[in-house]
C-alpha cells in the first residue's frame, strides 16, 4: 500500500556538493517522473521515464541526470548543486503517459542548497 | 505555447458557504484535465479526469465539469477538512502534462 516513496523527505546541500533522490514505486506503473515544485513556478517536469530502459528531458533538466533503475525505482541526481535547486522535488507514476492517465506522487524531498 | 491559468489565487470560505474554483486553459490537443489535491508538506493526490465538454464527475462535496475553455472544481458545503491547494493540468496525447499553480483553498469553521 505505498504507492511511491521518497527518500530523502528533507536535505541540506553546500553549493557544489552532489547528491541523489531516490524514488521507487509499487504499482508496477510503466511510466515514472521527476517535478520540481516553487513558489509561484507551479510543478515542472524535470525528466521523465516513459518506460523501464528509457529516460528523457523534460521542461527543466539542466543540472540534473537520471537513472531508471528498474521498473520500480526512477532516481535523479544532482551533479553540483546551486542555490537555484533548492526547491521541493517530487517522483511520480503512472500507468500509461501522463497525458492519458493520472500520476501518482510521492510525498516529496525538501533540498536547500546553500 | 500550452497555458493552464488558475483562479482565484486562493479562496477563504466559511464552512458551509460553497463556491467554484477555475482552471482555464489553452492546450494543443487536450486528452485529459486532471484536479489534484495538495495538502501542506505532501504530495498532489488525485481527484478526478475529465476528457470531454460537458462531462461531470462527482466525490463527496467535490464536482468538477469541463467545458471547451475552462473547468470548474464546485465546492459544496465546504469544511474544514477541504482546506488544501488544488492543483489543475492538462494533459495531451503525445504525454505533455501543463500545471497551473492552483488555488489554495481555506475553509473556516
Amino acid at each position: 500500500n505505498a504507492g511511491v516513496t521518497q527518500t530523502p523527505k528533507f536535505q541540506v546541500l553546500k553549493t557544489g556538493q552532489s547528491m541523489t533522490l531516490q524514488c521507487a514505486q509499487d504499482m508496477n506503473h510503466n511510466s515514472m517522473y521527476w517535478y520540481r515544485q516553487d513558489p509561484g513556478m507551479g510543478l515542472r517536469l524535470i525528466y521523465y521515464s516513459a518506460s523501464e530502459g528509457t529516460t528523457d528531458k523534460g521542461e527543466v533538466p539542466n543540472g540534473y541526470n537520471v537513472s531508471r533503475l528498474n521498473k520500480r525505482e526512477f532516481s535523479l541526481r544532482l551533479e553540483s548543486a546551486a542555490p537555484s535547486q533548492t526547491s521541493v522535488y517530487f517522483c511520480a507514476s503512472s500507468n500509461r503517459g501522463q497525458g492519458n492517465s493520472p500520476l501518482h506522487f510521492g510525498n516529496g524531498t525538501r533540498l536547500t542548497v546553500t | 505555447e500550452d497555458q493552464v491559468t488558475q483562479s482565484p489565487e486562493a479562496l477563504r470560505l466559511q464552512e458551509g458557504e460553497s463556491s467554484s474554483l477555475n482552471c482555464s486553459y489553452t492546450v494543443s490537443g487536450l486528452r485529459g484535465l486532471f484536479w489534484y489535491r495538495q495538502d501542506p508538506g505532501k504530495g498532489p493526490e488525485f481527484l478526478f479526469t475529465l476528457y470531454s465538454a460537458g462531462e461531470e464527475k462527482e466525490k463527496e462535496r467535490l464536482k468538477a465539469t469541463l467545458t471547451k475553455k475552462e473547468s470548474f472544481l464546485h465546492i459544496t458545503a465546504p469544511k474544514p477538512e477541504d482546506s488544501a491547494t488544488y492543483l489543475c493540468a492538462g494533459g495531451t496525447s503525445y504525454g505533455k502534462l501543463t500545471f497551473g499553480q492552483g488555488t489554495i483553498l481555506t475553509v473556516h469553521p
